[in-house]
């Protein structure tokens, strides 16, 4: 089956400690990107990457990482996490970006205490 | 500054009863707009996308409409069943700083029986 797989899907940790959000795609998409969704405002997106090796900055991409070493995984990683960090997050993949239709993971739900 | 408006917030109707939701932008110039429909706990899904030449696209009980002029979008959804309670989110490629994804807020649904 096609789809975007992050894990964990909820995650409580504290503020300071190192987390990764993994993310992997099965459909050989170029384009991937991880997003993330607070109360009333829309999605943002905090990096994103065209091919392997190739990362871009998003809007929001302060106090996180992101690595493309292979086609198929994009993982995030937020360094020290602090609680404005507390978020829903979702990755998502396309073929090849730009307007084409997104396919998102379940999300990821960070309480950073 | 936020380029692409939903109304309403939020809305509530009974089963079998039809709804409209709106989706406002002013973002310019334009190429096309996605609706996603997100249910609680899950990643949005595209359900149509609406490029500029187009005026009213279906996708079995769901109708979007586009006007371009007005740079309005609706998302008309038919004899509604308790499985259509999630958040519609409308998302436009268009120029910001450069050519990006522009998210709205959402409108969240819910069906009662």
């Amino acid at each position: 089956e096609a789809q975007v797989t992050q894990n964990p899907r909820y995650l409580i940790t504290v503020t300071g400690k190192k987390l990764t959000v993994t993310c992997s795609q099965n459909m050989n998409h170029e384009y991937m990107s991880w997003y993330r969704q607070d109360p009333g405002l829309g999605l943002r997106q905090i990096y994103y990457s065209m091919n392997v090796e190739a990362t871009d900055k998003g809007d929001v991409p302060e106090g996180y990482k992101v690595s493309r070493k292979e086609k198929r995984n994009f993982p995030l990683i937020l360094e020290s996490p602090s609680p404005n960090q507390t978020s829903l997050y979702f990755c998502a993949s396309s073929l090849q970006g730009g307007d084409e239709k997104l396919f998102f993971g379940s999300g990821t739900q960070l309480s950073v205490l | 500054k936020n380029q692409v408006e939903q109304s309403p917030q939020s809305l509530i109707i009974l089963e079998g009863k039809n709804c409209t939701l709106q989706c406002n932008y002013t973002v310019s110039p334009f190429s096309n707009l996605r609706w996603y429909k997100q249910d609680t706990g899950r990643g949005p899904v595209s359900l149509t996308i609406m490029t500029f030449s187009e005026n009213t696209k279906s996708n079995g009980r769901y109708t979007a409409t586009l006007d371009a002029d007005t740079k309005q979008s609706s998302l008309h959804i038919t004899a509604s069943q308790l499985s259509d309670s999630a958040s519609y989110i409308c998302v436009v490629w268009g120029m910001d700083s450069n050519y990006q994804l522009i998210w709205g807020a959402g409108t969240k649904l819910i069906i009662k029986p």
